[in-house]
């Protein structure tokens, strides 16, 4: 079946400094590449997501950059805030294939 | 504003009760989603529905089930609780042909 691999499962950085969680998945079939912020106590909420055919896409201080050939794609996270921590989670889609990673603890310590 | 609501946010229950969490969403949004989440194992899909009458089985589906009757409502019922079924549900939406999904606050259910 579908695996998908999240790395670091933990990551912590000082404020300012940059953040990047890779995701690794095996389905070559998936075509859309989101990334959810889980906040404590709510549910997770879409930050930024990227299609097949582009290889960067950016807002703000967050970036998603996708290898298709090497079937990962990343999370940037620059000039980091306290705000930013929180776990964040990556879900490789394929039409009807809803696969969640296992998730990235990111702590911004001050 | 349209949103997802889930009730009750925090359940506790015995062991062989059935238990159903409500999920609404006011977008009107064809696509409805159930989720578990556990510690190491991130969010797991349990049911899906791609419209009213429709449901289809996720990959944790043993011990759940859904109904469909209308466009807003996905209840998720837990036939015969199980302490294995301990976790905090997510409810979720999108429209139709729109990868996006968006979630609920999520229902904590401990099942004693």
């Amino acid at each position: 079946g579908e695996n998908v691999e999240q790395h670091p499962s933990t990551l912590s950085v000082q404020e300012g400094d940059s953040a990047v969680i890779k995701c690794t998945y095996s389905d070559s079939a998936s075509n859309y590449f989101p990334w959810y912020k889980q906040e404590l106590g709510k549910g997770p909420q879409l930050i930024i997501d990227i299609r097949s055919n582009v290889g960067e896409k950016k807002d703000q201080r967050i970036a998603v950059t996708l290898n298709k050939t090497a079937k990962h794609f990343s999370l940037h996270i620059t000039e980091t805030q306290p705000e930013d921590s929180a776990v964040y989670f990556c879900a490789p889609f394929r039409t009807y294939k809803y696969i969640f990673g296992t998730g990235t603890r990111l702590k911004v310590l001050a | 504003d349209a949103e997802i609501t889930q009730s009750p946010r925090h359940k506790i229950t015995e062991t062989g009760r059935q238990v159903t969490l409500a999920c609404h969403q006011t977008w009107n949004h064809n696509n409805m989603f159930w989720y578990r989440q556990d510690l190491g194992h991130g969010l797991r899909l349990i049911h899906y529905s791609y419209g009213v009458h429709d449901t289809n089985k996720g990959e944790v589906s043993d011990g759940y089930s859904v109904s469909r009757s209308n466009t807003e409502d996905l209840p998720l019922t837990l036939e015969s609780a199980a302490s294995s079924q301990t976790s905090v549900y997510f409810c979720a939406s999108s429209d139709s042909g729109v990868e996006t999904q968006y979630f609920g606050p999520g229902t904590r259910l401990l099942v004693l």
